[in-house]
């Protein structure tokens, strides 16, 4: 089972720069989460979906855009890089919203910017 | 809106030790409570939740945790560690509603040959 598969898993841009974050799920689940981690910041939520066509703004939004066209897909835009985006950004995906519902995660995507 | 803090952002113990890593959460409303578990360079595992009942929840790997709501409070413990045990572990927690996880900061754990 592959569970939650991002891509690329490492990416090197300089700044200025515009690349999007692929994740992808196979287990039917309804929603989508990113996340970027940075040392001793834990988890910080940007942007998550609640079901195919919908998105909503996390905690640190700003300078990322999202998409969710298709239920199983969940697109993260930097349409122009800079330097403090660097960090590793998860994805995650869950059955449902509701309380309780476990999020499982994908192995990461390193960025960097230069 | 509810937070978690983490107590400890470093833990280093000798192996076959036990360990707790704290947690507390912000709100003493109902809530569901997680720890997750990530090695290195890999995404996060799920390690144990506690939704009801049981204010002692038995996970994976040996790890267990309690629920403690006057204290708002869900430490995570393991009687005796392994080297394996090296990671970092994060605890989360989510409302009734259909609000995302939050996180913690993160606990790091150090186990020592």
């Amino acid at each position: 089972n592959a569970g939650v598969t991002q891509t690329p898993k490492f990416r090197v841009l300089k700044t200025g720069q515009s690349m999007t974050l692929l994740c992808a799920q196979d287990m039917n689940h309804e929603y989508m989460y990113w996340y970027r981690q940075d040392p001793g910041m834990g988890l910080r939520l940007i942007h998550y979906s609640v079901g195919e066509g919908t998105t909503a703004k996390g905690e640190v939004p700003d300078g990322y855009n999202v998409s969710r066209l298709k239920k199983q897909n969940f697109l993260l835009g930097l349409e122009s890089a800079a330097p403090s985006q660097t960090s590793v950004y998860f994805c995650a995906s869950s059955y449902s919203g509701q309380g309780g519902q476990p999020q499982h995660f994908g192995d990461g995507t390193r960025l960097s910017i230069l | 809106a509810q937070s978690v803090t983490q107590l400890d952002s470093q833990v280093p113990v000798f192996e076959e030790a036990p360990v707790e890593l704290r947690c507390n959460y912000s709100s003493s409303v109902s809530v569901y409570l997680f720890w997750y578990v990530q090695y290195p360079n890999q995404g996060l595992q799920l390690l144990l939740k506690y939704l009801s009942g049981s204010t002692l929840v038995k996970g994976i790997n040996g790890f267990e945790a309690e629920f403690n709501k006057s204290q708002t409070s869900f430490h995570l413990r393991k009687p005796s560690v392994h080297i394996s045990d090296t990671a970092e572990y994060f605890c989360a927690v989510s409302d009734l509603g259909n609000t995302p996880l939050v996180f913690g900061k993160g606990t790091r754990l150090s186990v020592i040959a």
